[in-house]
């Protein structure tokens, strides 16, 4: 079974720094995709970013981009010039099982950005 | 709006009630899927829907039943409900119908926050 670790379960930093959220992984799979979700107040839960285990290049969307270390098996989420809506519970995610779009989850990282 | 629309928002209910969540999606999707998300906890996946059929039913008590009468809409139905069942219920759905089509991204909905007394 795949399992997905978030090691920080809270974080703050203060606006306009940078900040990392760290993820591990443990599979025996070697075609898979990674997704970092984030989840504001409104409940709302919204990718950030994805990736996926073929390609060696690290993804990246605007602020935020990943470290992805496969032979670590670590999904790190970078975000840059962090902002007030960055504010959010963030969750690490895996994909093996193509099709059916069965994700496992970490048990998620509150950020918290201090004007 | 994002898409998936659930409803209620905030439901309380005893342990006796019977209750149905409802999610709603207009994006052509042919995957719904429902997740509880719980304190401290992993998203657990409950059930996902495919083409209307059930292809998972990951162990769920059947206290809560799913129903998906076509491809938009997908429900929850809840009765005699632990309090331990409080939880933040959420609805997803995909563009995949069962086979491969690479990581389809899931849009979420906002969720109905369940609480049960």
């Amino acid at each position: 079974a795949q399992t997905v670790t978030q090691s920080q379960p809270e974080m703050s930093v203060q606006e306009a720094e940078t900040v990392t959220l760290s993820c591990t992984y443990d599979t025996s799979e070697n075609n898979y995709y990674l997704f970092w979700y984030k989840q504001p107040p409104s409940r709302q839960m919204i990718l950030v970013i994805r990736q996926e285990a073929y390609k060696q290049q690290n993804a990246t969307e605007n602020r935020f981009s990943v470290n992805f270390q496969k032979a670590a098996k670590s999904f790190s989420l970078k975000i840059s010039d962090s902002q007030l809506g960055d504010t959010a519970m963030y969750f690490c995610a895996f994909l093996y099982n193509f099709g059916n779009e069965k994700l496992t989850f970490g048990t998620g990282t509150r950020l918290t950005i201090i004007p | 709006e994002t898409g998936v629309t659930q409803t209620p928002r905030h439901l309380v209910m005893g342990m006796t009630n019977k209750k149905s969540l409802k999610c709603e999606q207009h994006l052509g999707h042919n995957a719904m899927y429902w997740y509880k998300q719980s304190a401290k906890k992993p998203l657990e996946l409950m059930f996902v829907y495919s083409l209307e059929e059930r292809v998972e039913n990951n162990s769920v008590p059947s206290r809560f039943s799913p129903e998906c009468p076509n491809s938009s809409h997908l429900f929850l139905h809840l009765h005699t409900l632990q309090p331990e069942d409080s939880a933040l219920y959420l609805c997803a759905s995909s563009p995949s119908g069962g086979t491969y089509s690479g990581a389809n991204v899931l849009t979420f909905g906002a969720g109905s926050r369940l609480t049960v007394l």
